[in-house]
């Protein structure tokens, strides 16, 4: 299985401020086929399911503001919030799915400073 | 708008059953692999298994596999995830969600969930 490690675990971050948060998988995720990364960020917070914040490592989801960005490639990938807003408060995880089964990291607690 | 709708979790023994289902609306539910992901209280996001759009291939976490059994109806649009042999660690709230496509992509959206609790 590959095993996706997320640092760090928690995370406080000043209104405004740029929030990084990074993963990395035990194997590379990136398939040479089609050049692609196989790799997802989710933004869940309280009470709420997880939602799709980026696939294949950078594609932002529609709806999902330009702040948030993914970059990265292979076993390393970075999910940056460039100006950190209230409603960032959020546990954020990232996976793979790569190859079955698909796993996640750990997640990372962002808080306000 | 899509909307997917768990059911069928509550308080059961350990070594007893239960049935999840997930009702599905706002996309072309035979077009989509479907997948259980599970949030014990407190702790993070750990995938259960996977079923394909057709129904003929299923995956199952190592944790599951030979309790488990997910399955679909596509006439109802219906997701299923029945659960033997329950134990403790099994408690948590069980996400249906719906993949952007078929295997080996990610998830696009999730239930509300349905929280299982096995407990004597």
């Amino acid at each position: 299985d590959i095993v996706m490690t997320q640092s760090p675990d928690s995370l406080a971050v000043s209104l405004g401020e740029r929030a990084t948060i990074n993963c990395k998988s035990s194997q590379s995720v990136l398939y040479s086929s089609n050049n692609k990364n196989y790799l997802a960020w989710y933004q869940q917070k309280p009470g709420q399911p997880p939602k799709l914040l980026i696939s294949w490592a950078s594609t932002r989801e529609s709806g999902v503001p330009d702040r948030f960005s993914g970059s990265g490639s292979g076993t390393d990938f970075t999910l940056t919030i460039s100006s950190l807003q209230a409603e960032d408060v959020a546990v954020y995880y990232c996976q793979q799915y790569y190859s079955t089964p698909p796993t996640f990291g750990q997640g990372t607690n962002l808080e306000i400073k | 708008e899509v909307q997917l709708l768990e059911s069928g979790g509550g308080l059961v023994q350990p070594g007893g059953s239960l049935r999840l289902s997930c009702a599905a609306s706002g996309f072309t539910f035979s077009s989509y692999a479907m997948t259980w992901v599970r949030q014990a209280p407190g702790k993070g996001l750990e995938w259960v298994s996977t079923i394909t759009d057709s129904g003929g291939s299923t995956y199952y976490a190592d944790s599951v596999k030979g309790r488990f059994t997910i399955s679909r109806d596509n006439s109802k649009n219906t997701l299923y995830l029945q659960m033997n042999s329950l134990r403790a660690e099994d408690t948590a709230l069980y996400y249906c969600a719906k993949l952007w496509g078929q295997l080996l992509t990610p998830i696009d959206y999730w239930g509300q969930g349905t929280l299982v609790t096995v407990s004597s």
